[in-house]
């Protein structure tokens, strides 16, 4: 069945850097465009990332341009995400998510990541 | 940015009874290419992450239960259980995906 696992999150201190991965499975990979959406603790969802199926177009929210960079190895199923320079206000469930038909139709189960000194 | 901005916040409905919240967005989804409307309803419950129920404001998924229903056009959308279940109970968010950044509405709380 379509699948989607993230993992890398954990905990960093501030200003420190974490890559995060998301393994796809049970569908053409290559066929699609993807997202990442983070939900921080307690709060609402904030979509942050979008690559197309060919990587020829990126974008990112602006609260994280500049010191995110999404990518994505088609050859082996993966999604990514290299976070830089973190903040506090990075704390949340990272979530990748696969853009359908419409939008966003399969999501992971999420990764944490948490900024504290 | 497209500011997604829901209501209420919370509401509380018995089982069986019908629930309706709604979801205006600051500029319309509607495309006048396709005259479909960039609107979509996800559902999230405690310790999982959301699931999309309603795309293009009134196509529901594959799978979703016919007591859901979406409808609006532009910048105004309802999302409607029409008798509501035990399972039923989550946050429910609306997403517009007309241009980047994608953007959620705060969210609203449906309690039995």
């Amino acid at each position: 069945q379509v699948q989607l696992v993230e993992s890398g999150g954990g905990l960093v201190k501030p200003g420190g850097s974490l890559r995060l991965s998301c393994s796809a499975s049970g569908f053409t990979f290559g066929g699609y465009s993807m997202s990442w959406i983070r939900q921080a603790p307690g709060k609402g969802l904030q979509w942050i990332s979008y690559i197309s199926h060919t990587s020829t177009y990126t974008s990112y929210a602006d609260s994280v341009k500049g010191r995110f960079t999404i990518s994505r190895d088609n050859t082996k199923n993966s999604l990514f995400l290299q976070m830089n320079r973190l903040t506090d206000e990075d704390t949340a469930v990272y979530y990748c998510a696969r853009d359908g038909p419409a939008t966003d139709d399969t999501w992971g189960q999420g990764t944490l990541v948490t900024v504290s000194s | 940015d497209i500011v997604m901005t829901q209501s209420p916040d919370s509401l509380a409905v018995s089982l069986g009874e019908r629930a309706a919240f709604n979801c205006k967005s600051s500029q319309s989804l509607l495309s006048r290419s396709n005259n479909k409307n960039y609107l979509a309803w996800f559902q999230q419950k405690p310790g999982q992450p959301p699931k999309l129920i309603i795309s293009w404001a009134s196509s529901r998924e594959l799978g979703v239960p016919d007591r859901f229903s979406g409808s609006g056009s532009g910048t105004d959308f309802t999302l409607t259980i029409s008798s509501l279940q035990g399972e039923d109970a989550a946050l429910y968010y609306c997403q517009q995906y007309y241009e980047t950044p994608r953007t959620f509405g705060q969210g609203t709380k449906v309690e039995i």
